[in-house]
């Protein structure tokens, strides 16, 4: 079966950095995205990753290793309106999205 | 540029009643669309998705259909609603060029009583 695991909840400190880890197992890859959620929300796009290594935007940056089936998602300058769940999706060998269950983050003042 | 919006935003409805959701998509032709279910604390669970007119793939069997009438509309019906069909639904095209990723529109929240 096809799998995406990331952690449920996470909570860090306004100015701080944080990393979103995403965990893999799918038929074929063609690519790994990261969108951020508001709560009640639409996600919005971060992110995109389908070559090994690390890309970055801004104050936030996205790692891959293909090999083995790990991304992270790095945010830096943690601010309150950070504050929203973290999804990691991968793209299969017939191109369709497989969903992680999200990664709520909470920032504190 | 393009852009994607669906209606209503909140739906309260009873159980056994019908449903329509409606999607639509502006300033592209013959997108790839895509409907959606997010259930509290689960992944996007994807419904239905269709690359063009009368042409809908269903993923999950259930009581729900999806319709294509028009190229750039996109319609999630039930004729009677069940509670677990409660849900935050969103309805989502493949822009990006390079990367294929989705774009979503502002998603409907349905509760079901």
């Amino acid at each position: 079966g096809q799998n995406i695991d990331q952690p449920t909840e996470m909570t860090a400190t306004e100015g701080a950095i944080v990393q979103i880890n995403c965990t893999y197992q799918t038929s074929g890859f063609n690519g790994l995205f990261w969108y951020q959620q508001h709560a009640g929300e639409a996600p919005t796009f971060l992110s995109y990753n389908v070559l090994d290594g690390l890309e970055e935007k801004g104050r936030f940056s996205s790692f891959l290793s293909r090999s083995k089936g790990y991304s992270y998602l790095l945010l830096k300058e943690l601010q309150m309106k950070d504050s929203a769940s973290y999804l990691c999706a991968v793209m299969d060998s017939n191109y369709q999205l497989i969903w992680g269950a999200g990664t709520k983050l909470i920032i504190k003042p | 540029s393009q852009t994607i919006h669906q209606w209503p935003a909140t739906l309260v409805q009873p159980v056994g009643s019908p449903l329509s959701l409606e999607c639509t998509v502006e300033g592209t032709s013959n997108p790839n669309l895509y409907w959606y279910r997010q259930a509290a604390g689960r992944g996007l669970q994807l419904l239905f998705y269709s690359v063009g007119i009368g042409q809908i793939s269903s993923e999950v069997p259930q009581n729900l259909s999806a319709s294509r009438p028009q190229d750039r509309q996109f319609i999630l019906s039930s004729k009677k609603l069940l509670l677990s069909d409660s849900g935050f639904y969103l309805c989502a095209w493949r822009g990006g060029e390079d990367t294929g990723e989705l774009f979503f529109g502002e998603g409907s929240r349905l509760t079901v009583l």
